[in-house]
């Protein structure tokens, strides 16, 4: 079946600093991968998403590219911001008429000033 | 950006009492719906993907007794959590997929907190 495993956190960072959460995944055939974000008080949101080997999803400074030989779409941002503070699921569909997604547990990620 | 709306954001019960859920697309057409159950620091999981006008299917180890979800339009969804006990306290969350969807297009609602006394 499909799984999802991504960077236990909590991850706690200085602003402006670097970010990288890893995730990787196990799929049959050949899946859409996300990432939502969750902040504080508020629904899930898509950030971005790639549906094909080797793309790259950005927005908002984050990016994601869809690694299809490591199975991974690790999300960085080069300077993060206070703002940013929020819970990151990576998810994955495996298409179809279907649009059921599949999550990782979430990485809670705190930034300071 | 569309729009998914949950009612209510909280709620606290009696064990034993039933707790009703709603789940509206407020400005587009959902011809299907999910439904997740997230535990604290824990993943969400998929509970039953809902269809319009038709039965719900449930995921495995999901007691659809349990868990009644009905779709009656295109734009409300609900979950009943029957006869609540304790051990159901949690935070369900619903999305919707739009009819005229893109690959991974599904918009989420704020959640809902249930806590069982």
């Amino acid at each position: 079946g499909n799984s999802v495993t991504q960077m236990e956190g909590p991850v706690t960072l200085s602003e402006e600093a670097f970010l990288t959460i890893n995730c990787t995944y196990t799929a049959t055939g050949y899946p859409s991968l996300f990432w939502y974000v969750q902040y504080p008080g508020e629904g899930l949101q898509l950030l971005l998403k790639a549906t094909k080997a080797d793309d790259k999803g950005s927005n908002k400074g984050f990016e994601a590219t869809y690694r299809k030989e490591t199975t991974s779409f690790h999300l960085e941002k080069g300077s993060v911001q206070v703002s940013d503070s929020a819970v990151y699921f990576c998810a994955l569909n495996s298409g179809g008429s279907n649009y059921k997604l599949t999550f990782g547990k979430g990485t809670l990620l705190t930034v300071n000033p | 950006g569309a729009v998914v709306s949950q009612h209510p954001s909280w709620v606290i019960c009696k064990s034993g009492t039933s707790v009703k859920i709603e789940c509206r697309s407020l400005d587009f057409q959902a011809t299907t719906m999910f439904w997740y159950r997230q535990f604290p620091k824990q993943s969400l999981m998929l509970m039953a993907t809902s269809n319009e006008g038709s039965k719900a299917t449930y995921e495995q180890g999901v007691e659809k007794d349990k868990f009644l979800i009905n779709h009656a339009s295109l734009t409300l969804s609900t979950l009943t959590v029957t006869s609540a006990h304790p051990e159901d306290s949690s935070f369900y969350i619903c999305s919707a997929s739009p009819r005229t969807r893109r690959a991974g297009e599904l918009f989420f609602g704020e959640g809902s907190r249930l806590t069982v006394l």
